[in-house]
């Protein structure tokens, strides 16, 4: 089946780094890669829709210039976090969207915990 | 617009016993439903989806949801429950191209022995 791989699974910055997300569609092309947030005991927030070769779209209140996403390639795509902060800590999660399938379904990665010190 | 909305935050049951975890959505365009379940630092894994076929749907690990047009609903259900069970549940709702995916709250499940 489908499989999407996001590395780190964790990690550790100190305030003021940057921390880059990788997304990989391992066996299939994602034409569109979708970029969540999820807060402790809360649901899936989207933060941004990432379509290969063109400019993110961003959903309202996200910062483009905080959260950098790049979708270089139908297989990869980034979230960078720049300039982190504590407040940016939280468990980002990609999705890709299987493009051969006639009916769109999601696959989603393992999630990355983001902690900043 | 789209969403789902889960009734109950929080779900506990006995092993053995049903469960019935509760989800109604809002949708303008003929609805696709789905439901994923998170383990603790993980991904979501998708249990089931509605795409228009069969209202009754099955998913994996013994788990099934029914789609309710008149009630809005898309309850998942699953006769009895295994310790396995225990996690996060998340509703969601889309149009064709899950361009537009909601998530609803979420729903823990916990099972007791």
């Amino acid at each position: 089946g489908a499989v999407v791989s996001q590395h780190p699974s964790w990690v550790i910055c100190k305030s003021g780094t940057s921390v880059k997300i990788e997304c990989r569609s391992l066996d299939f092309q994602a034409t569109t890669m979708f970029w969540y947030r999820q807060f402790p005991k809360q649901s899936l927030m989207l933060m941004a829709t990432s379509n290969e070769g063109s400019k993110a779209t961003y959903e309202q209140g996200v910062e483009k210039d905080k959260f950098l996403i790049n979708h270089a390639s139908l297989t990869l795509s980034t979230l960078t976090v720049t300039s982190a902060h504590p407040e940016d800590s939280s468990f980002y999660i990609c999705s890709a969207n299987l493009r051969a399938a006639r009916l769109r379904e999601l696959t989603f990665g393992q999630g990355t915990r983001l902690t900043v010190v | 617009a789209q969403s789902v909305t889960q009734l109950g935050s929080h779900v506990s049951v006995s092993e053995g016993a049903l469960v019935l975890l509760r989800c109604n959505y809002s949708s303008s365009v003929p609805p696709y439903l789905f439901w994923y379940v998170q383990y603790p630092n993980q991904g979501l894994q998708l249990l089931l989806k509605y795409t228009s076929a069969a209202t009754l749907v099955k998913g994996i690990n013994g788990f099934e949801a029914e789609f309710k047009k008149s009630e809005t609903s898309f309850h998942l259900t699953k006769p009895s429950a295994h310790m396995s069970d225990a996690a996060e549940y998340f509703c969601a709702v889309s149009g064709y191209n899950n361009n537009d995916m909601r998530f609803g709250a979420g729903t823990r499940l916990t099972v007791k022995p």
